[in-house]
């Protein structure tokens, strides 16, 4: 298996612009997550999607920032307009259902998406 | 309140001393999984170890065990005969199910491994 795949890897933009970060999960995980990275906060879960549903998205910072999942193979984060404090690393996860029994699995992460708005 | 709390923002070991990461929980669920992933310089996130809440026996990968004491709710990562490459960003984990099976992450513990 590819493992989770992100899209782009890097991305530099201008503020204002139009970003959109892509992901490609793990056939047949059910959960997928978004994470954004930066020194000051640390790592922070955006939305997560079951079965592509989002199930909480209190983590998005504000409309700008908005998640799809249109089937379970594929994810979007779009953020319009940009702004530079937007600049972090964006990770996509995905993970398996529950595991048998009263078991969890792990969440398996992406390279990351490596944003600047300058 | 947080989920996840890791006490240690920095620590340093000596080459191939043990060394334990520190990591506490706060749930009401019985049923809960903890993990522990490390995120080394290039950035990639790597999991390394998981504890259910009922399993019997402490989580053991190659180097890495979890000291796990429920009663406590603490889930500590310890790391035996540190290498040089253990040089990484270390983050404790918990999925429980009163959340739809949310993922907590702590803030981290950089850890430095001294030659």
């Amino acid at each position: 298996d590819a493992g989770v795949i992100q899209s782009p890897r890097h991305e530099v933009t201008e503020m204002g612009q139009e970003v959109t970060l892509r992901c490609k999960p793990i056939s047949g995980h059910d959960y997928l997550f978004w994470y954004r990275q930066t020194m000051m906060r640390g790592l922070e879960l955006l939305i997560y999607f079951n079965n592509n549903v989002p199930i909480d998205d209190s983590g998005m910072p504000e409309d700008r920032f908005s998640a799809k999942m249109p089937n379970a193979s594929f994810s979007t984060l779009k953020i319009q307009p940009s702004e530079p404090r937007d600049s972090a690393v964006y990770f996509c996860a995905s993970s398996p259902g529950l595991a048998g029994g009263q078991g969890y699995n792990e969440q398996f992460f992406g390279p990351g998406t490596r944003l600047t708005v300058l | 309140a947080q989920k996840i709390t890791q006490t240690q923002p920095g620590m340093f070991v000596q080459e191939k001393e043990a060394v334990t990461l520190d990591c506490t929980y706060d749930t009401s669920d019985p049923s809960y999984g903890l993990f522990w992933y490390k995120q080394p310089s290039s950035g990639e996130m790597i999991f390394l170890i998981y504890q259910g809440s009922y399993d019997q026996q402490n989580a053991t990968e190659g180097r890495y065990s979890l000291n796990f004491q429920k009663a406590r709710k603490s889930a500590n990562l310890v790391i035996s005969a540190s290498q040089l490459g253990d040089s990484a960003m270390y983050f404790c984990a918990m999925r429980d199910r009163s959340n739809f099976n949310k993922f907590y992450f702590g803030s981290g513990t950089k850890l430095n491994v001294k030659p």
